[in-house]
Formats: C-alpha cells, structure tokens, sequence
C-alpha cells in the first residue's frame, strides 16, 4: 500500500520561529510537492521537486524554502513564521509529473 | 487569477439521489482532469480523472463528464451515500506553463440520510 508520511500533524509557533516539516514517501517516486490548503482558496502549490537536489517554485513559493536531498524525503522549511502562514500542509508524490498524487495527511501549522 | 473555478462551495444532497460537482477552467492548455475526494484531517484521495480525448469516463457511482467547449466538467455520483460526504477538488494539468496540477477552490458535499 503506498504511502507518504508526514512528520507532524499538529504544531504550534510563535511568530519569528522556524519550522521544519519532513514528509517521506515509500513508493520510489521521482517527483514530489507541498501544498498549502486554506478555506476557499483551495490547494496551491509552494514548491516541487522532479529529482534529487533539485527544486522548483510553485505558485506560493514566498517565505518558504525546501530540501530534497533523498528521493524519498522532501522538507519544507519556514525560516521565520508569520500568522500568515497558519495553514493545512500537504506533502504528495507522484509517479508522472502531472499524474495522480498520493497525498500525506497533512500537517497543521498554527503561527501566533 | 483562478484558472480553475468550483463555484459552488457547498451542496446538500439526500441519500440515493444524484450528487452533481461542477468545476470551469480557463486555461486552454489543460488537458487532463482529475477529481480528489478530501475527509477532514486527511490528505485529498485520487478518484476520478479524464483525458481530453474523452468526453466521459466512469467508474462505478462516479462519472466524470468533459465539455471541451464549455471548458467545464462536472462529477456525477449515483446513487449518492452518507460516506460520500467529504470536500471534493477539481484539478487540471496541460502542457508547457500549464502542467502543475491546478486544483479548484472546492466543494464541500454534505449526504444526508
């Protein structure tokens, strides 16, 4: 059964502090994504990955940046949150670049 | 811009009755239309999708239709269930600048029994 596991469900912070979210997928996958859900906004992309090492801006990609060091595991990091970053983070890995993604469960930030 | 639009953000239905989902894109690069299915505190699950070369495709009480002309699709579900509740998100990828999954805003469909 395939899977992507994030590292924290719940988390919350102060504004100004860092958080580093990990996300792990087991399904061999080249390409993997964050993004960010908010109410009526729907999802959108932060930041994506085709390959080892290498990283793309997303729609969003402000105020974030991403490691990709192993094929299985993408971070999100936030250097210094805002409040405007409280938000539902999804991680997902995909097989085709614009295939179906297998999504996390998602972590929820709050910044206060 | 949205370049995919779910305009309705909610929708009550009775159970066995038809659910229908809407979604209207602007982009005409978009090719390849997926719809994902959101409990809450769980990450979004693959349900249906369709090719451009397709004006239908089902699977099981899913069926996803494609207006090309339109540019709009909608997602049929009979007979509808009280598991069916959930967000559910229109997504769209092309080519070229378009080939990042897009996802619509969202419609929460609520069953009831």
């Amino acid at each position: 059964d395939v899977k992507v596991t994030q590292s924290s469900r719940y988390l919350v912070k102060r504004t100004g502090e860092k958080v580093f979210l990990e996300c792990v997928q087991d399904m061999d996958h080249e390409n993997m994504f964050w993004y960010r859900q908010d109410p009526g906004l729907g999802l959108r992309l932060i930041y994506f990955s085709y390959d080892v090492k290498m990283k793309e801006k997303g729609d969003i990609p402000e105020g974030y940046s991403v490691s990709r060091e192993k094929k299985e595991r993408f971070s999100l990091i936030l250097e210094s949150t805002s409040t405007n970053q409280t938000s539902m983070y999804l991680c997902a890995s995909s097989l085709m670049r614009a295939g179906e993604l297998f999504f996390g469960e998602g972590s929820r930030l709050t910044v206060l | 811009d949205q370049q995919v639009k779910q305009n309705s953000p909610s929708l009550s239905v009775q159970e066995g009755r038809i659910s229908i989902l809407n979604c209207d894109y602007t982009n005409s690069m978009f090719d390849y239309f997926l719809w994902y299915k959101k409990y809450p505190a769980e990450g979004p699950t693959f349900l249906i999708s369709i090719s451009s070369i397709k004006d239908k495709n089902e699977d099981g009480r899913f069926t996803v239709f494609l207006n090309k002309s339109a540019k709009h699709l909608s997602l049929h579900i009979v007979p509808s269930q009280p598991g069916d509740s959930a967000v559910y998100f229109c997504a769209a990828s092309g080519s070229g600048s378009a080939r990042q999954l897009t996802f619509g805003s969202g419609t929460q469909l609520t069953v009831l029994p």
